[in-house]
């Protein structure tokens, strides 16, 4: 099974600050790989596919990036509603396997 | 509007089984994969099972193999997870979802909560 090593598993950051987050698998997975965006009480909802796609509607200060097996999801200007947690999701081979998430606090 | 909705939760004992069932309204469901996702109180996502848009390919997580099943009916547009064998750890909140991988905008229902306790 891939293995998904997501961090941190938290931070905290200020409106405006850039954020990066990293997810490392144990294997290549191409870019078969999504971030998803979740907040208290509600559904997850998807940001980036394919490793560094946008998701349409999704807005552009977000950006996800590859380099061999490190995956980065990064926020360039945080904004109020971007404190959430979020997920690193690989659909490479089974079993698919989601990181263990980022609670993203504000400072 | 795409819609998913669950539906099958609730309180059931160790070792007992439930079924989930998750309807769809708003786009063509038999061009879709559909996957189950589910979420512990308090922690993060997991994968649990996705489902071939013809219904003959499905794949598990290894905490479910062998005591879920995930199975669709296209002519009513809903698909379900059987639930056997349930264990404390299965307690969880389960979203069903379409479209999570790829280009097409993701879809989740709001989740039923199955919860394993004596």
């Amino acid at each position: 099974d891939i293995q998904m090593t997501q961090s941190p598993s938290a931070m905290s950051a200020s409106v405006g600050d850039r954020v990066t987050i990293t997810c490392r698998t144990s294997q290549g997975i191409s870019d078969y790989l999504a971030w998803f965006q979740q907040k208290p009480g509600k559904v997850p909802k998807r940001l980036i596919y394919g490793a560094s796609k946008l998701q349409s509607g999704v807005p552009s200060r977000f950006s996800g990036s590859a380099s061999g097996i490190e995956f980065t999801l990064t926020i360039s200007s945080l904004q109020p509603e971007d404190f959430a947690t979020y997920y690193c999701l690989q659909h490479y081979t089974y079993p698919y396997t989601f990181g263990q998430g980022t609670k993203l606090e504000i400072k | 509007e795409v819609q998913l909705v669950e539906s099958g939760g609730g309180l059931v004992q160790p070792g007992g089984s439930l079924r989930l069932s998750c309807g769809a309204t708003g786009h063509s469901f038999s061009n879709y994969w559909m996957t189950w996702v589910r979420q512990a109180p308090g922690k993060g996502l997991e994968w649990v099972a996705n489902i071939a848009p013809h219904g003959s390919e499905h794949y598990y997580a290894n905490s479910v193999k062998g005591r879920f099943t995930i199975s669709r009916d296209n002519a009513r547009s809903s698909v379900f997870l059987q639930m056997n064998s349930l264990r404390g750890e299965d307690t969880a909140l389960y979203f069903c979802a379409r479209g999570i991988y790829g280009e097409s905008e993701d879809y989740w229902g709001q989740g039923t909560l199955v919860t394993v306790s004596s």
